[in-house]
């Protein structure tokens, strides 16, 4: 399953199904990007992060693709499984200082 | 790994009193932590920088005398809502940056809870 996050904030998938969710970011300037995912009623959890000179960045079952020309990030799960249901939110540094800027978010459900 | 502790992880208060929320780093310094303020199924809007020893930075649009923060040591920031409106119940969210971990040192509390009625 795919989604737009900032005009589809939701996505359900079948577990076992590669999951795709997009980030529109908003400055061109912006040097670092961190995919965080969160659960209800807790605190952001770092996933996986980029920087600006990469365009893919592969961890455990995620990857991670910034595409700088159109200022869109997307991160791919490998066999969602119920475990990953959760909201997904991309962060941009926009390389004025320590801050993180976060994007609308994705809530993803994972249907079993 | 960096742990980030936030405290009270909810709180019920009377219209027009302050609440004060801690975020302290357990097992590392941070001379700048971050707070951010979460309304029900929206994203994470970064209020401001909590920088150790001097002022915070505020965002544009955030009532620094509202949401007052003080960041006295290295391991402690804290926010003050004062004077609370029901229009300020939200889910408020500290982070904090471990440097020895580098760029992903950032680290977030398990947030708070504001309810005023």
């Amino acid at each position: 399953g795919e989604s737009v996050g900032l005009h589809l904030p939701t996505l359900s998938v079948q577990e076992g199904d590669n999951s795709i969710i997009n980030c529109a970011y908003s400055n061109s300037a912006s040097d670092y990007f961190i995919w965080y995912k969160q659960e209800s009623g807790k605190g952001p959890q770092f996933i996986i992060d980029i920087r600006s000179n990469m365009d893919k960045r592969q961890g455990q079952r995620v990857t991670v693709l910034l595409n700088k020309t159109v200022k869109h990030l997307s991160l791919q799960i490998a066999a969602t499984q119920p475990g990953d249901s959760a909201v997904y939110f991309c962060a941009e540094n926009k390389n004025t200082g320590n801050q993180f800027y976060f994007g609308t978010g994705t809530s993803l459900t994972v249907i079993p | 790994g960096a742990v980030v502790s936030q405290h009270p992880s909810w709180v019920i208060c009377k219209s027009g009193t302050s609440v004060k929320i801690e975020c302290r780093s357990l097992d590392f310094q941070a001379t700048t932590m971050f707070w951010y303020r979460q309304f029900p199924k929206q994203s994470l809007m970064l209020m401001a920088t909590s920088n150790e020893g001097s002022k915070a930075t505020y965002e544009q649009g955030v009532e620094k005398d509202k949401f007052l923060i003080n960041h006295a040591s290295l391991t402690l920031s804290t926010l003050t809502v004062t004077s609370a409106h029901p229009e300020d119940s939200s889910f408020y969210i500290c982070s904090a940056r471990d440097i020895r971990q580098g760029a992903r040192g950032y680290t977030f509390g398990s947030g708070t809870r504001l309810t005023v009625v």
